[in-house]
């Protein structure tokens, strides 16, 4: 168990519609990054946040948004969903320990978002 | 792009070791190498971290050369349940904002 925490684990909707995936990062990790795992693309980095602030963006579309709260914990939201959007949704979070230890990303069990 | 290189797929025989090899030519100075793995579809598991010096925990070895240009993860005892796709990372980025970049990969398929 890495202590990063993701809902729903499945999410079924239609096109067109938005959905919000959640992530609660480990106790004491400030940094939250998302990531999209398609069948044909890997991991694909989309966006860090540290303590509320966005930190840095990978290729993450216009339709799609997160914020993280003074709680820590963040939202990915994905809106006008196509169906080249399933894909497995994972969040991971950082901050703990020292030297390289600090960057270590603890992953949660993803949300499997399909796309009807 | 990642930043690093490693063979699209390898198998080993069950209860020998594994030798994940990498290259990272353009590793700077002060960067660290990350090995992560996934089984199926389940979450990168954090396997280990190095800068310079060889680093061992309870999952496995970790090897870097001097010139810091490639390192090998070595499983020693590989067991079926090590089958999964393996990555080593450098991160892109610096203290303000920064990410992984996952390659392929390398497939590792443990072998009875």
């Amino acid at each position: 168990d890495s202590g990063v925490t993701q809902t729903p684990k499945h999410l079924i909707t239609a096109t067109g519609q938005r959905v919000t995936l959640r992530c609660s990062p480990r106790s004491g990790d400030l940094s939250v990054y998302w990531y999209q795992q398609s069948l044909d693309q890997g991991l694909q980095f989309l966006i860090q946040y540290y303590n509320g602030e966005e930190r840095a963006k990978g290729n993450i579309l216009e339709r799609f948004s997160a914020q993280q709260f003074p709680d820590l914990h963040s939202e990915l939201n994905l809106s006008s969903l196509e169906l080249g959007d399933s894909a497995l949704y994972f969040c991971a979070s950082s901050g703990g320990g020292s030297g390289g230890a600090k960057n270590i990303q603890y992953f949660g069990a993803g949300t499997r978002l399909s796309v009807l | 792009d990642a930043k690093t290189t490693q063979p699209t797929s390898m198998d080993c025989a069950e209860g020998r070791a594994a030798n994940l090899p990498c290259n990272h030519s353009t590793i700077s100075g002060n960067e660290y190498v990350y090995w992560y793995r996934q089984i199926h579809s389940q979450g990168p598991q954090y396997i280990i971290h190095g800068l310079k010096n060889n680093e061992t925990n309870e999952m496995a070895s970790l090897i870097i050369t001097e010139d810091r240009k490639s390192s090998t993860l070595i499983l020693p005892h590989a067991t079926l349940r090590d089958t999964a796709v393996y990555y080593c990372i450098v991160r892109v980025g610096d203290n303000y904002g920064q990410n992984f970049v996952f390659g392929p990969g390398t497939r590792l398929s443990v072998l009875p």
